[in-house]
């Protein structure tokens, strides 16, 4: 089973609203990412845990908010958005940070700022 | 600087005309190139990881191979189906994960 799963598939918010996107999987990985991607563009990275901790913030706003509450959850909360934050926020699994294994990735979240 | 380029952009196959996409790379150290196919809306699929020039590597209609500049993803006599964009991608030196612009695959029957 290589499933890595994503809720909510479409969330639309206010700029002041505070909402969360869960990741979750049962493969027993122990690394996992959060991407953002826009129209037509690759995957651009956010943030990965390795081992439940945060190893890589890529400079994101801190009005996004990642957790790991254990090593088959992750969330990233969200919190004052901007409409250019409007995107498919995509979340990966992998064996391990290193060595670097192949990433599987959950359906996606379609999120939409107004 | 890590990098990865694809070409074509997009490319327009009759369904059963065999092509070819490219992605070149520049990394010191290559620690794996994976590829992935990902429709309009969705995730990106992982197909295939190479590791070293010389390997290659199959899947139905697709086979990837790997050289110590790029790689190649070869469709065989391709289905409306594989209608796709195919991504490509490497680890850089930070164990960031990079990936290519991607080709937009059509096919027509």
């Amino acid at each position: 089973d290589t499933e890595v799963t994503q809720t909510p598939k479409h969330l639309v918010m206010g700029m002041t609203n505070k909402k969360s996107l869960k990741c979750e999987q049962h493969m027993g990985h122990r690394a996992m990412y959060w991407y953002k991607q826009k129209a037509k563009k690759p995957p651009e990275l956010m943030f990965v845990y390795s081992y439940e901790k945060l190893s890589i913030n890529e400079s994101v706003p801190s009005r996004f908010s990642p957790e790991c509450p254990n090593s088959s959850l992750l969330n990233l909360h969200l919190h004052a958005l901007q409409p250019e934050d409007s995107a498919l926020y995509l979340c990966a699994s992998s064996q391990g940070q290193t060595p670097y294994n192949e990433q599987f990735f959950g359906p996606g979240t379609r999120l939409t700022v107004l | 600087e890590d990098q990865v380029t694809q070409s074509p952009e997009a490319l327009r196959l009759q369904e059963g005309e065999s092509s070819s996409l490219n992605c070149s790379y520049t990394v010191s150290g290559l620690r794996g190139l994976f590829w992935y196919r990902q429709d309009p809306g969705k995730g990106p699929e992982f197909l295939f990881t190479l590791y070293s020039a010389g390997e290659e590597k199959e899947k139905e209609r697709l086979k990837a191979t790997l050289t110590k500049k790029e790689s190649f993803l070869h469709i065989t006599a391709p289905k409306p189906e594989d209608s796709a964009t195919y991504l490509c991608a490497i680890y850089n030196q930070g164990g960031k994960l990079i990936f290519g612009q991607g080709t937009e695959l059509s096919v027509k029957p």
